[in-house]
């Protein structure tokens, strides 16, 4: 079956450096993406993964390992607009055509 | 702003009532998804098309749900004889060209509410 786990909350202070994690089992894998979701907002793409290693954008990075069907986002230097869900999805191209697998999100509450 | 559009953005309708969704995308994009999200949950997929042609169905969708793409431009997605259970938020997504399906552009979405 298909399977994408992430925390449900987490919580951080201003300020401070966040990581995300997320682990999957999908039948088909052509990479990994992160979401940013406001409530009530449509997702935004923020990054995404093919190779194993570290995709550093700004204050996001993101990280995969295939073998270990794991992934982080490393969020730096939060700020209070990063207070959002984060979803973790992965490209299930063995599957349909490769459509997205989304994780249920972690929502992040960024505290002063 | 993705360039994807989706209308309306908000939709209360009672139940047993048809309730029609319609999304414009990039215009040079030729593969369009549609999602389905409920509170707390990610978007779950329901069906895609390369242009006009509709290559997959989720089991989510069930007989009352039919999606059309005319001519590969926009796209429409209807839902008969409502159900509360059919309260979400309807998301249609447009991956930019190429082998894979990299960056999904995600429109804003139609919030349906069923009464």
């Amino acid at each position: 079956g298909q399977n994408i786990d992430q925390p449900t909350e987490m919580t951080a202070t201003e300020g401070a450096i966040v990581q995300i994690n997320c682990t999957y089992q999908t039948s088909g894998f052509n990479g990994l993406f992160w979401y940013q979701q406001h409530a009530g907002e449509a997702p935004t793409f923020l990054s995404y993964n093919v190779l194993d290693g570290l995709e550093e954008k700004g204050r996001f990075s993101s990280f995969l390992s295939r073998s270990k069907g794991y992934s982080y986002l490393l969020l730096k230097e939060l700020q209070m607009k990063d207070s959002a869900s984060y979803l973790c999805a992965v490209n299930n191209y063995g599957g349909s055509q490769g459509n997205l697998i989304f994780g249920k999100g972690t929502k992040l509450s960024v505290k002063p | 702003d993705t360039g994807v559009s989706q209308n309306p953005r908000h939709k209360i309708t009672k139940r047993g009532q048809n309730v029609t969704f319609r999304c414009d995308p990039i215009s040079e994009h030729n593969r369009l998804y549609w999602y389905r999200q409920t509170l707390g949950q990610g978007p779950e997929f329901l069906t895609y098309f390369q242009n006009e042609a509709q290559l997959e169905k989720s089991r989510l969708l069930s007989d009352r749900f039919s999606a059309e793409r005319p001519k590969g431009s926009f796209s429409t997605l209807e839902i008969q004889r409502t159900e509360q259970g059919d309260s979400a938020m309807y998301l249609c997504a447009n991956p930019s060209p190429g082998l894979v399906a990299y960056e999904q552009y995600f429109g804003p979405g139609t919030r349906l509410t069923v009464t």
